[in-house]
């Protein structure tokens, strides 16, 4: 089956800086991938889709130049969280479709639990 | 606007109970619908998907769904809940006009008695 990683898994940063979340397919390539954010108790949100070789599409309300995602390849996409304060500490999910035969279904990945200080 | 609620934020049910979690959706396009479950802590699990044909689906640890397009509703069924089952249950829906974007309901969290 299709698989999605995440790198790091959790990260602690300090208020101010950046941090940087890969996302990718192992074993197919992706055109298009998904960026969510989850706080404690709460459902998915989605922040924003990430094309391959084009600029993402961001949903309303989310600030595109805190949340920079660069789709680098056909199996990467990372977000990078820039000047991070501590409200940004959450859980980071990524997702990718699968094109392979028409498919629709998405694979999500295990997620980045990012906590800043 | 597209929308996916789930009426019930907390549910409480006795091992061996049956369960039902719903899940009502709102979209102007044909959707496709998902079913996963989520540990404290941990990723998504995908429980079980319809794209089209068959509206009874069949998923993962003995639960089932219905798409029923008349009522909007893709509720989730279990006949016999374990003490494992306890989590917290996610419905969402996507569709093609939408770009693939898949929308998550607020969630359902289950606990179950011993």
């Amino acid at each position: 089956g299709a698989v999605v990683s995440q790198h790091p898994s959790r990260v602690i940063c300090k208020s101010g800086t950046s941090v940087k979340i890969e996302c990718r397919s192992l074993d197919f390539q992706a055109t298009t991938m998904f960026w969510y954010r989850q706080f404690p108790k709460q459902s998915l949100m989605l922040m924003a889709t990430s094309n391959e070789g084009s600029k993402a599409t961001y949903e309303q309300g989310v600030e595109k130049d805190k949340f920079l995602i660069n789709h680098a390849s056909l199996t990467l996409s990372t977000l990078t969280v820039t000047s991070a304060h501590p409200e940004d500490s959450s859980f980071y999910i990524c997702s990718a479709r699968d094109y392979r035969q028409g498919s629709r279904e998405q694979y999500f990945g295990p997620g980045t639990r990012l906590t800043v200080t | 606007a597209q929308s996916v609620t789930q009426p019930d934020i907390h549910i409480t049910v006795s091992e061996g109970a049956s369960l039902e979690l719903r899940c009502n959706y709102s979209y102007g396009a044909t959707p496709y619908l998902f079913w996963y479950v989520q540990s404290p802590g941990q990723g998504l699990q995908l429980l079980l998907k319809y794209f089209s044909g068959d509206t009874l689906v069949q998923g993962i640890k003995g639960f089932e769904a219905e798409f029923k397009r008349s009522q909007s509703s893709f509720n989730l069924r279990k006949p016999s809940v374990h003490w494992s089952d306890a989590a917290e249950y996610f419905c969402a829906v996507g569709s093609a006009s939408s770009g693939d974007k898949v929308i998550f309901g607020p969630g359902t969290s289950l606990s179950v008695i011993p």
